[in-house]
């Protein structure tokens, strides 16, 4: 059974750098079947797709974002990561990541989620 | 940019049919998945390619897309059906995925 799950802090100060991980586990991240992917939901909005990463490295980023993305995979560890820079109220979200598969690009399995606070 | 425009609500009468829309420019054309989203919970994938269920979802969850329109449908809705639903597209033109804005089921 594959599973999905964020990690990092919880509260971010306004203009620093966003930085979660994504461990998966009960399957390989390495598999040509899929992308790994990153979405977040504002309180009491709708679903935001930030990007996706295939295993080989290939990105394809939200054009409102692109220019404070980046995402990343360790092959190594089973984990990708999301890193949003310069971050202000706005990007307050439950963050979630997610397996989008490779042709289709549904997004079949999620992690749990994890709240990431933008404040001083 | 590619849009994808849902009823912000919809309401049902228990043990009735509900359909929830998902409007986009030659939406026909593309493959559309629906997710639904309980409070608190990560979404569900629930219809994808237009009309597959995955395993585990009820037969009542169906799905439809032609033209300008996509629509999920769910039979005999019951309470532990409310939720938000969204529609969601892969855009070539852009290479991104697109979500509707969500649409909120009460079932009555």
């Amino acid at each position: 059974q594959l599973q999905l799950q964020e990690s990092g802090p919880g509260l971010v100060k306004p203009s620093e750098t966003l930085s979660l991980t994504c461990t998966v586990s009960g399957g390989s991240i390495s598999s040509s079947s899929y992308y790994w992917g990153w979405i977040r939901q504002p309180p009491g909005k709708g679903l935001e797709w930030i990007g996706n990463i295939y295993y080989s490295g290939s990105t394809y980023y939200n054009s409102s974002l692109k220019s404070r993305v980046t995402i990343s995979v360790d092959t190594s560890k089973n984990q990708f990561s999301l890193k949003l820079s310069s971050v202000t109220a706005a990007d307050t979200a439950v963050y979630y990541c997610a397996r989008p598969t490779y042709g289709d690009y549904r997004l079949d399995n999620w992690g749990q989620g994890t709240l990431v606070t933008v404040s001083s | 940019s590619y849009e994808l425009t849902q009823p912000l609500s919809v309401s049902v009468a228990l043990g009735q049919t509900a359909r929830i829309t998902c409007g986009g420019n030659k939406i026909g054309s593309k493959n559309v998945h629906w997710y639904q989203q309980q409070p608190g919970q990560a979404p569900v994938l629930v219809i994808y390619r237009d009309s597959i269920r995955p395993s585990g979802i009820p037969e009542r969850f169906s799905g439809s897309n032609s033209g300008n329109t996509a629509t999920l449908t769910i039979s005999r809705a019951q309470a532990g059906d409310e939720a938000d639903y969204y529609c969601q597209v892969w855009d070539s033109s852009t290479a991104g995925v697109v979500f509707g804005g969500g649409t909120k089921l009460t079932v009555l």
